[in-house]
């Protein structure tokens, strides 16, 4: 089975911190994603990448940064966390485009 | 107006009963559907995907409607193992990068 694992369920953090979320993936996929899961909204996608060290914005990158050195990771960096960067990120990977995606648990950040 | 809308619910349904839930899309030019499942607390996961002459999956049906711009799924006999919020999702290219999600319809099958 696929497995998409992100390195932390639940964290809180203070206003201007630095915050790390990493994603990694076994199973070898070209691309993978990250995005943010609000009460009464769709997914909304922060960034992606189809390759490593590639990556391109998705519809809110604004306060968000990402890596890829390696194919199987993909981390979320946010720079300077903020109060309403409070959400559940999702990281995602999927081989082609197929519009299977496969989720990792997700990562619930509270900042205070 | 949104990309993709969904009724959130709760639909609230007894056990048994056959469910049934719509998903508009705005752009025309849409090419692909899925329909995800997303438990409480949980990540999606792919459920079905959508095919223009509709498709079938055990108690699942899938359709897609060009004409009026929506799809739909339909739960037959529902289990309380149905409960979940279910995602709709458009995409207007052949690509991943384009996915455009509904916040989703929370269905709750009641004894």
């Amino acid at each position: 089975d696929v497995k998409v694992t992100q390195s932390s369920r639940y964290l809180v953090k203070r206003t201007g911190e630095k915050v790390f979320l990493e994603c990694v993936q076994d199973m070898d996929h070209e691309n993978m994603f990250w995005y943010r899961q609000d009460p009464g909204l769709g997914l909304r996608l922060i960034y992606f990448s189809y390759d490593v060290k590639m990556k391109e914005k998705g519809d809110i990158p604004e306060g968000y940064s990402v890596s890829r050195e390696k194919k199987e990771r993909f981390s979320l960096i946010l720079e300077s966390a903020s109060t309403n960067q409070t959400s559940m990120y999702l990281c995602a990977s999927s081989p082609t485009n197929t519009g299977e995606l496969f989720f990792g648990e997700g990562s619930r950040l509270t900042v205070l | 107006r949104k990309e993709v809308e969904q009724d959130p619910g709760p639909f609230n349904v007894p056990e048994g009963a056959t469910v049934a839930f719509n998903c508009t899309y705005s752009n025309s030019a849409s090419q692909s559907f899925f329909w995800y499942r997303q438990d409480c607390r949980k990540e999606p996961k792919l459920l079905m995907s959508v095919y223009s002459s509709g498709n079938e999956d055990g108690r699942f049906t899938a359709q897609l409607n060009r004409a009026s711009q929506y799809i739909s799924l339909l739960i037959r006999d529902s289990k309380l193992s149905d409960s979940a919020t279910y995602l709709c999702v458009v995409n207007t290219r052949h690509s991943n990068y384009q996915l455009i999600w509904g916040a989703g319809t929370k269905l709750i099958i009641k004894p």
